[in-house]
């Protein structure tokens, strides 16, 4: 059961700010949204997490509306080293803390 | 920044031999995780692991998996009987235990190939 939608694949060119949007329509009440990256090779990389409103930190910006339906990762000036999966989780339920990955949104940066 | 380390990066075996992956999560946490991502697959939940016992585990996490906190430091996953399809990236991750929605952070991983 897909808990999240986002779109698969997205461009953008270096020096722009980047918006992936994250659909999450049966959101429980305790859920927290989650963001990774994954490079070729590597483990997931926690970007950043929140709950409700806004939600900044020195990478990026994570914007939740009022109904938490849904959620918007703001890249800003992205360069070629942002090119990455990136991953929009949230909870699996009350009783277990396991994550379930989707296929995520690869994000190609052009110079 | 404290970060999970996976041990080695890459390890060949012969199909039917045994593997032990090893990780050492971030010093303070007490939740571990395995995951595994098969090469151009999603990533998938293995199993967790807190208070020195499993706490969930996913269908793919059969009878020849298992793993261990052998020490105060290491996490390990060992797969008894290795078969092709268990060749993957596995991933380790930890949790800070101050409340249910600290996020997991991983290694980068131990490349399992097969042969």
């Amino acid at each position: 059961l897909a808990k999240t939608t986002q779109p698969i694949s997205m461009d953008s060119y270096e020096g722009q700010e980047v918006n992936i949007t994250c659909s999450h329509n049966n959101i429980a009440t305790n859920d927290y949204i989650t963001w990774y990256q994954q490079f070729p090779s590597q483990g997931p990389r926690f970007i950043i997490q929140g709950y409700k409103t806004k939600v900044t930190n020195e990478v990026a910006s994570l914007f939740i509306p009022a109904d938490r339906k849904s959620s918007t990762l703001s890249l800003p000036r992205v360069s070629l080293s942002d090119t990455a999966v990136y991953y929009c989780l949230v909870g699996e339920g009350r009783n277990t803390d396991k994550l379930i990955f989707g296929t995520g949104t690869r994000l190609q940066v052009f110079p | 920044e404290p970060e999970v380390t996976q041990t080695p990066s890459h390890q060949v075996t012969q199909m039917g031999q045994e593997v032990i992956l090893r990780c050492v999560p971030i010093s303070n946490h007490l939740y571990f995780y395995w995951y595994r991502q098969i090469l151009g697959q999603k990533v998938e939940f293995l199993v967790s692991f807190y208070n020195n016992e499993i706490s969930e585990k996913s269908e793919i996490f059969d009878d020849q998996f298992s793993v261990e906190r052998p020490d105060g430091s290491n996490f390990t996953l060992k797969i008894r009987s290795t078969k092709l399809e268990d060749s993957a990236m596995y991933f380790c991750a930890s949790r800070d235990p101050l409340g249910s929605n600290q996020p997991q952070h991983f290694g980068d991983g131990t490349r399992l190939s097969i042969l």
